[in-house]
């Protein structure tokens, strides 16, 4: 198992650009959020999803969608990029009565 | 409103005990309390997880009051690379897993 992929790892955007973040997961795993975390900060959740087809808001979701169309694939699309938004990205999908499994992250500069 | 409270940052001497405590006053009957840790520039990792029981695993041990209102976290023998971040996070048995959101933590600096 590879267990969760993101991709890219690093990413340079100019203002007004759009770009998808990859998440995918193999561990049929029912759950999945995006995080975001600014220097020095904890994490705070962007979007998350319950299954297939299901996708709700967290605590930032403004100038990002998500879509779930597959239990394996969990997509973060930055509609125009701000500078704002340069962060670190975290994928993770839920391991059970664990908790969740975290991705090792997208390093997003917007310039 | 924060369901837990953690100090921001300790030290822990090299090969000692490291415990880190954490608050959850308001918590109730049916919400778990979670550790993670997030070590410099990965995802964080599961650590531990206890209802009201002591729990224990090879990372560490979970100690939770019989009042619930508050646990530590005990790293038996801490290294250098313990050094992270340490999150609780408390979770009811009813919230969805969706919202499953961090604090602040605790930076745990581990010192030779």
């Amino acid at each position: 198992n590879a267990g969760v992929t993101q991709t890219p790892k690093f990413q340079v955007l100019k203002t007004g650009q759009s770009m998808t973040l990859q998440c995918a997961q193999d561990m049929n795993h029912e759950y999945m959020s995006w995080y975001r975390q600014d220097p020095g900060m904890g994490l705070r959740l962007i979007h998350y999803s319950v299954g297939a087809g299901i996708t709700d808001q967290g605590e930032v979701p403004n100038g990002y969608n998500v879509s779930r169309s597959t239990t394996e694939d969990f997509p973060l699309r930055l509609l125009s990029a701000a500078p704002s938004q340069t962060s670190v990205y975290f994928c993770a999908s839920r391991q059970g009565g664990y908790g969740y499994t975290f991705g090792s992250g997208t390093r997003l500069t917007v310039v | 409103d924060a369901k837990t409270t953690q100090p921001p940052s300790m030290d822990c001497a090299e090969g000692r005990a490291a415990n880190l405590p954490c608050n959850h006053s308001t918590i109730s009957g049916n919400e778990y309390v979670y550790w993670y840790r997030q070590i410099h520039s990965q995802g964080p990792q599961y650590i531990i997880h206890g209802l009201k029981n002591n729990e224990t695993n090879e990372m560490a041990s979970l100690i939770i009051t019989e009042d619930r209102k508050s646990s530590t976290l005990i790293l038996p023998h801490a290294t250098l690379r313990d050094t992270a971040v340490y999150y609780c996070i408390v979770r009811g048995t009813t919230d969805s897993w969706g919202k499953f959101q961090f604090g602040a933590g605790t930076q745990v600096v581990v010192t030779p």
